[in-house]
């Protein structure tokens, strides 16, 4: 089974500070992993994806995550937080060997920047 | 996210009402989805389609059903609302000749069913 975990429904930081959203993932082959962000009344923006290669991907807006396959984790992270990246953040995952190609969502880390 | 539109954006119904929320998309992608959206639960899979005749059922089908009129536009309908179907509604789309299968996501219905 594929699942996606995000264990902080809540993650404050002070504007200025790094900040980091975690994300664990289970599936039954290698993952392809994705970062979106919601913000208020709008839909969901793609930030980030893993496919292969390097474990540290960069992302939309100065966001990284780093794939770490041992721990099976892929966090969110921004050496410097905004008080505009205060949004809800998923993470997903979807099995590179499924042609389903549907995407596992996490349910969702609620990130507050305050100045 | 204009290249996925989503209608209406906010609707109010009765129990009992049928409901139809529509989606279009003009990235030219063939897989579209549905998903509803409540709080802390994150985001459910409804239905999901790969092309015109080809229409599955996600982890949360049950009161739901589905039309997809062209590649371009993929409906959900609720055929008799209850309240325990307000919540939040996305419609997606992806293009697995990308590769990675990136969902590109419309601006959501907000349903309320009274």
């Amino acid at each position: 089974a594929q699942s996606v975990a995000q264990p902080e429904d809540q993650v404050n930081v002070a504007e200025g500070n790094p900040l980091t959203v975690k994300c664990t993932y289970s599936v039954s082959g290698n993952p392809y992993l994705f970062w979106y962000v919601q913000y208020p009344n709008r839909g969901l923006q793609f930030l980030l994806k893993y496919i292969t290669g390097d474990n540290l991907v960069k992302g939309s807006y100065g966001f990284e995550a780093e794939f770490n396959k041992s721990q099976t984790s892929f966090h969110l992270k921004k050496p410097s937080a905004l008080v505009s990246d205060s949004a809800l953040y998923f993470c997903a995952v979807r099995d590179r060997g499924s042609t389903l190609g549907r995407l596992y969502f996490g349910r969702g880390t609620q990130l507050t920047v305050w100045p | 996210d204009a290249d996925v539109t989503q209608t209406p954006r906010n609707r109010i119904t009765k129990t009992g009402k049928r409901i139809m929320l529509e989606c279009s998309q003009t990235k030219g992608h063939d897989r579209m989805y549905w998903y509803r959206q409540d709080p802390g639960l994150g985001l459910r899979l409804i239905y999901y389609s790969f092309d015109v005749k080809d229409i599955n059922k996600g982890e949360i089908s049950d009161g739901y059903s589905v039309s997809r009129q062209a590649q371009a536009k993929f409906s959900l309908s609720l055929e008799s609302a209850i309240p325990n179907q307000t919540a939040l509604y996305f419609c997606a789309t992806s293009d697995p000749l990308a590769g990675a299968y990136e969902q590109y996501f419309g601006p959501g219905t907000r349903l309320t069913v009274t």
